[in-house]
């Protein structure tokens, strides 16, 4: 499968807690972006890399939310502390500079 | 500010017939791209269809197209022969040639009635 792989798909967690997401992209796209999206929404930007370089970030929810890319391959997205309000689907896409290809997403509830 | 603009929160179409979901945007940008995703319940956001801006002729894939009217600004999807497995969310995207960042509209759901 050569798709945008995200891990896990789902992930239950109480309040307080620390999570960390896991996305790969496609090998050949350099530009990695993270969404949140909420029932009934569209999705949400967080931040934005490009290789391993983190180019947006100020789009992050607060400071409990952080994301890093090493070596420009796969990237990881950690909230700390969770909240319930954090409960979401986040979506990872991957792109050369146009067309974003997305994951299946990670679901998380914070109870 | 660039901004895009799904003004139908729902539709409902009967199968097999033709239905057409409208988007605008906000841009003062000349190059761009324009994207529909779709989003069934729960499930993966796919791309269905994509525009470049510099391209005057509508795109076309299998029963979507769109109808993209630069100087109003407007992308329009047309869904013919409808079919149940076309029901989900259907997102409307601009993507300045000159930034990172997927604009995106509020969605419109997609109902087929068999």
């Amino acid at each position: 499968d050569t798709g945008v792989s995200q891990d896990p798909r789902h992930k239950i967690t109480k309040r307080g807690q620390n999570v960390t997401f896991r996305c790969d992209p496609i090998s050949e796209h350099n530009r990695l972006y993270w969404y949140r999206q909420t029932l009934g929404q569209g999705p949400e930007f967080l931040t934005y890399f490009q290789n391993e370089a983190q180019l947006e970030k100020s789009r992050l929810l607060s400071d409990r939310f952080s994301a890093e890319r090493p070596k420009g391959s796969f990237s990881t997205l950690e909230i700390q502390r969770t909240e319930q309000g954090d409960s979401a689907m986040y979506l990872c896409a991957s792109s050369p500079p146009d067309e974003q290809f997305f994951g299946p997403g990670t679901r998380l509830t914070v109870l | 500010a660039q901004t895009v603009t799904q003004s139908q929160p729902e539709m409902s179409v009967q199968e097999a017939e033709t239905v057409t979901l409208s988007c605008t945007y906000d841009t003062s940008e000349s190059d761009y791209y324009l994207f529909w995703y779709k989003q069934p319940p729960s499930r993966q956001m796919i791309l269905v269809i994509r525009q470049e801006a510099y391209k005057q002729q509508n795109a076309t894939e299998n029963r979507f197209s769109v109808n993209f009217q630069k100087a109003a600004k407007s992308f329009s999807l047309k869904i013919s022969d409808s079919q149940l497995g076309d029901a989900a969310m259907y997102f409307c995207a601009y993507f300045p040639d000159s930034n990172y960042q997927l604009i995106w509209g509020a969605g419109t759901k997609l109902i087929i009635k068999p």
